[in-house]
């Protein structure tokens, strides 16, 4: 079955760029979709498509996709950005998420 | 919106089904999934059902034990789970889907289903 590796945790200092990475097997022929998930509520997508920002994004959430990574890249991290993403494919006939990477905002 | 009801606590080897309520869109124009997550713990697809029913599919480990079902005319989505297991202790959400290429768009706030003696 398909694979999405992700790292565990990410740091970024309030203002600069976190990247956050989703490693598959030749995930840049797949379209990949990243959710953001805070505490205590439902994940919400924040790029889908491997770079589209649905209604309400800021535009300071941007992704990309090829060869065997997916990064999803948040310019001037807010605190409000701390929480869990989760890169996601469809593999013929399941969909596969990644395990999840916390994101920290000191 | 899509509110899940129907989870709570129930003996392993158990039974539970929920149901999901949409409202604010046509449910019958959408694929829609069930996705879980155990506490603490990453999220896991479950079940997808397509917007007619004609094509269905189930994650490995629910495979035989939970059927997903819809009722487009409620507008209604549904789990049937059967032979539950304590590793299906979970919060259990709803979720609208655009396409296996744009992804999983709408999600409800979910239902815990616990699994315990």
């Amino acid at each position: 079955s398909y694979e999405l590796t992700q790292a565990v945790s990410v740091s970024v200092a309030l203002g600069q760029t976190a990247k956050i990475t989703c490693d598959g097997n030749n995930i840049g022929r797949k379209n990949v979709h990243w959710y953001q998930q805070k505490p205590g509520q439902a994940p919400e997508v924040v790029i889908n498509t491997d770079k589209n920002r649905p209604s309400g994004i800021p535009e300071r959430f941007s992704g990309s996709n090829s060869g065997n990574t997916a990064t999803l890249t948040i310019s001037r991290a807010q605190a409000g950005d701390e929480a869990d993403y989760y890169c996601q494919v469809w593999d013929g006939s399941n969909w596969v998420f990644g395990g999840g990477t916390r994101l920290t905002v000191l | 919106q899509l509110v899940e009801s129907g989870g709570g606590l129930v003996q392993p080897g158990g039974s539970l089904r929920l149901s999901c309520a949409a409202s604010g869109f046509v449910l019958e124009m959408y694929s829609m999934n069930w996705v879980r997550q155990a506490p603490g713990k990453g999220l896991e697809w479950v079940a997808f059902i397509s917007s007619q029913s004609r094509t269905i599919h189930y994650g490995d480990s629910v495979k035989g034990r939970f059927t997903i079902s819809r009722d487009n005319a409620q507008n209604s989505l549904y789990l049937q789970m059967n032979n539950l297991r304590a590793e299906d202790t979970a919060v259990y959400y709803c979720v609208r889907e655009l396409g296996i290429a744009e992804g999983l768009d709408f999600w409800g706030p979910g239902t815990l289903v616990t699994i315990s003696s």
